[in-house]
């Protein structure tokens, strides 16, 4: 258990529907992330929040959509995706942000899009 | 751009044969390298940060190794339960973590 909780585990969906992420961190930590794993490729960081406020969006799609209400939790709005989205996708937390903190990660859900 | 890159892709190992992996990177800045740990259907463990060129750190059978341009990771006698996919990362001055793509590693008995 890493403190760090993702719901659901697995979620398929089409190309039409809506969906949300959710991840929720036991550890008090300030900072909260996304990232998207994919076959062979490096994890790739989505969004960042600090202390509810994004500080970071790496030029992601405006299909995925963000929000985090409070420091311990951390959505991502999923409409209209592409098969090519597919992939598994990790929320993370860590004391603050600054790169050099050491991330605790969820066990992260794994999409598919038909 | 921090770049990081990982070799092997794969590896094999039996149990008890001791080998090492590769991270080999290019950043502006090092601020820490890190390696993780990810098994199967979860997200990443922390295992180390390394600070500084010549630092070393040690957990069981694992250590940990740095130089100005690469990490080495080298198990000691692995067993079964180190399998897993290991991660290197790098994060420099620009406050930014890059991530490789990471090394396969299978221990049989």
């Amino acid at each position: 258990e890493t403190g760090v909780t993702q719901t659901p585990r697995h979620l398929v969906m089409g190309m039409t529907n809506k969906k949300s992420l959710k991840c929720e961190q036991h550890l008090g930590h300030n900072a909260m992330y996304w990232y998207k794993q994919s076959a062979k490729k490096p994890l790739e960081l989505m969004f960042v929040y600090s202390l509810e406020e994004r500080v970071e969006n790496n030029s992601v799609p405006s299909r995925f959509s963000p929000e985090c209400p409070n420091s311990s939790h951390l959505f991502l709005h999923l409409h209209t995706l592409q098969p090519e989205d597919s992939a598994l996708y990790l929320c993370a937390s860590s004391r603050a942000t600054g790169g050099h903190e050491k991330l605790f990660f969820g066990s992260g859900t794994q999409l598919s899009v038909l | 751009e921090d770049q990081v890159t990982q070799s092997p892709e794969a590896l094999r190992l039996q149990e008890g044969e001791s080998s090492s992996l590769n991270c080999s990177y290019t950043v502006s800045g090092l601020r820490g390298l890190f390696w993780y740990r990810q098994d199967p259907g979860k997200g990443p463990e922390f295992l180390f940060t390394l600070y500084s060129a010549g630092e070393e750190k040690e957990k069981e059978r694992l250590k940990a190794t740095l130089t100005k341009k690469e990490s080495f990771l080298h198990i000691t006698a692995p067993k079964p339960e180190d399998s897993a996919t290991y991660l290197c990362a790098v994060a420099g001055t620009a406050s930014k973590l890059t991530f490789g793509t990471g090394t396969r590693l299978q221990v049989t008995l």
